[in-house]
């Protein structure tokens, strides 16, 4: 198995680009999740998504847009990219257990985004 | 609201000195704990869970025990080694939720 594979691994945008950043599991977990980590902060959520079709915001989701059309996918949509979006952004997923909100995330190694 | 704090680092350690690495959550609910760790150039990996309080979760000489009375979830070992060098997260997650909840991270540095 791959786990989570997020491409790419480093990206330079201009103000106002727009990009998509890719996340792909292998492992059939139904839950996907995006975080965005800054400098000497904690991961902060962006969207989530429960199952194929179905996604939800998390934290900080302004700025943001993201897709699940299959269980495998989960790509984060970037649109008119700004500055304070730069940062290392993480793909993770998990497979929903008996114990709820005992289930482990997977992360994937992360996407370095500079917007200048 | 929910939230985990953790001590700040850089925490700079010898070789085989003892580990401590605070955390303490506030939650309205009954959470699970985890420890994740980063190492460099990677993503997160769990170290360590426990989903009950008094449930004591260990991995690779890592051990944490839920203390539900002090609200805390603090990262100990006996006996760190330069491998060990990485940031440390504590975060938890609730029973109405599947989401995790991120300390800032803690920079542990262990020199030879």
């Amino acid at each position: 198995n791959a786990g989570v594979t997020q491409t790419p691994k480093f990206r330079i945008l201009k103000i106002g680009q727009s990009m998509t950043l890719q996340c792909a599991q292998d492992m059939n977990h139904n839950y996907m999740y995006w975080y965005r980590q800054d400098p000497g902060m904690g991961l902060k959520l962006i969207y989530y998504s429960v199952g194929a079709g179905i996604t939800d915001k998390g934290e900080v989701p302004n700025g943001y847009n993201v897709s699940r059309s299959t269980t495998e996918d989960f790509p984060l949509r970037l649109e008119l990219a700004a500055p304070s979006q730069t940062s290392v952004y993480f793909c993770a997923s998990s497979y929903p257990t008996r114990g709820r909100g005992q289930e482990t995330q997977y992360f994937g190694p992360g996407t370095r985004l500079l917007v200048l | 609201g929910d939230s985990v704090t953790q001590m700040e680092g850089p925490v700079t350690l010898s070789e085989e000195a003892f580990l401590t690495i605070n955390c303490t959550y506030t939650a309205t609910g009954y959470p699970s704990l985890f420890w994740y760790v980063q190492y460099p150039g990677e993503g997160l990996q769990l170290l360590l869970k426990a989903t009950k309080a008094d449930d004591k979760g260990s991995n690779k000489g890592f051990e944490a025990t839920y203390r539900k009375e002090t609200t805390s979830f603090h990262l100990e070992k006996g006996s760190v080694q330069v491998s060990d060098s990485a940031v440390y997260f504590c975060a938890l997650s609730l029973r109405a939720t599947n989401k995790l909840i991120f300390g800032t991270g803690t920079l542990l540095a262990v020199q030879p």
